[in-house]
C-alpha cells in the first residue's frame, strides 16, 4: 500500500520560503495525482494545488501567486515551494494522492501523516 | 471557490446511537462529494466518494446519500472508535472542503 511522508524545517521566518519534500513508497507514482493541502484551526482544510507525474500542475488561485510545485520521479519524491510566508501560513501541511483531479474520482485516498510548520521570527 | 457548509458543528452521542451529519454546498456539485473521518493528531481518512460509494476497508455503517447541493453522512450504530471530526470535500472544481462536525461522547 502507498505510503506518504512529508519532511521539512517546521520553523520559518516571515517573508521567506517555506519548502516541504513528500516521498512516496509502496507505489508508482505514475497515473495519479499528487496534492499539497494544509489545515489550521483559523482556515480549517485549503487545498493549495495539485501536480501530475507529468509536471503539470494546477494551483489553488489562493496560493497562485506563491507556490510551487515540482515532482522527481526519479527519487519518487515531489514537493512545495511557498514563498512570501507569513504567521497566517502556519499550519500542519499533507501531501495526498488522488486518482484523478476533479469529479467522482477527485478525492484523497492517500494521506502522508502531516507537518507541523511555524512561520515565526 | 464552492463553499460547503456542514451541520451540526459539534455532536455528542452515544455507542449506538445512529447519526446524520450535514453537508450543503453553496452551488450544484452533482454527487462529487466525499466525506472524510480525522482523529486527533491523524491525517484524514477518505470514508466515502462520490457521495455514497464506501472506501474499501469502510465500515459498512457508514453510509451517504445525496446530490446537487444536499448531502448526509449516516453512522447507523457508533461504535467507540468513530469519535472524530468528519469533513465533506467537494471535487466539482478546486477542492474545498467543510469545516467540519465533531462527534463527541455523551
Amino acid at each position: 500500500q502507498v505510503q506518504l511522508q512529508e519532511s521539512g524545517p517546521g520553523l520559518v521566518k516571515p517573508s521567506e520560503t517555506l519548502s516541504l519534500t513528500c516521498n512516496v513508497s509502496g507505489d508508482s507514482m505514475s497515473g495519479f495525482y499528487w496534492n499539497w493541502l494544509r489545515q489550521s484551526a483559523g482556515k480549517g482544510l485549503e487545498w493549495i494545488g495539485r501536480l501530475y507525474t507529468s509536471g503539470t500542475t494546477v494551483y489553488n488561485p489562493s496560493f497562485q501567486s506563491r507556490v510551487t510545485m515540482s515532482v522527481d520521479m526519479s527519487k519518487n519524491q515531489f514537493s512545495l515551494k511557498l514563498a512570501s510566508v507569513t504567521a497566517a501560513d502556519s499550519a500542519v501541511y499533507y501531501c495526498a494522492r488522488s486518482p484523478s483531479p476533479l469529479g467522482g474520482d477527485g478525492f484523497f485516498s492517500f494521506w502522508g501523516q502531516g507537518t507541523l510548520v511555524t512561520v515565526s521570527s | 471557490d464552492i463553499q460547503m457548509t456542514q451541520s451540526p458543528s459539534s455532536l455528542s452521542a452515544s455507542v449506538g446511537d445512529r447519526v446524520t451529519i450535514t453537508c450543503r454546498a453553496s452551488q450544484n456539485i452533482n454527487n462529487y462529494l466525499n466525506w472524510y473521518q480525522q482523529k486527533t493528531g491523524r491525517a484524514p481518512k477518505l470514508l466515502i466518494y462520490a457521495a455514497s460509494r464506501l472506501q474499501r476497508g469502510v465500515p459498512s455503517r457508514f453510509s451517504g446519500r445525496g446530490s446537487g447541493t444536499d448531502f448526509t453522512l449516516t453512522i447507523s450504530s457508533l461504535q467507540a472508535e468513530d469519535f472524530a471530526t468528519y469533513f465533506c470535500q467537494q471535487s466539482l472544481s478546486t477542492p474545498t472542503f467543510g469545516q467540519g462536525t465533531r462527534l463527541e461522547i455523551q
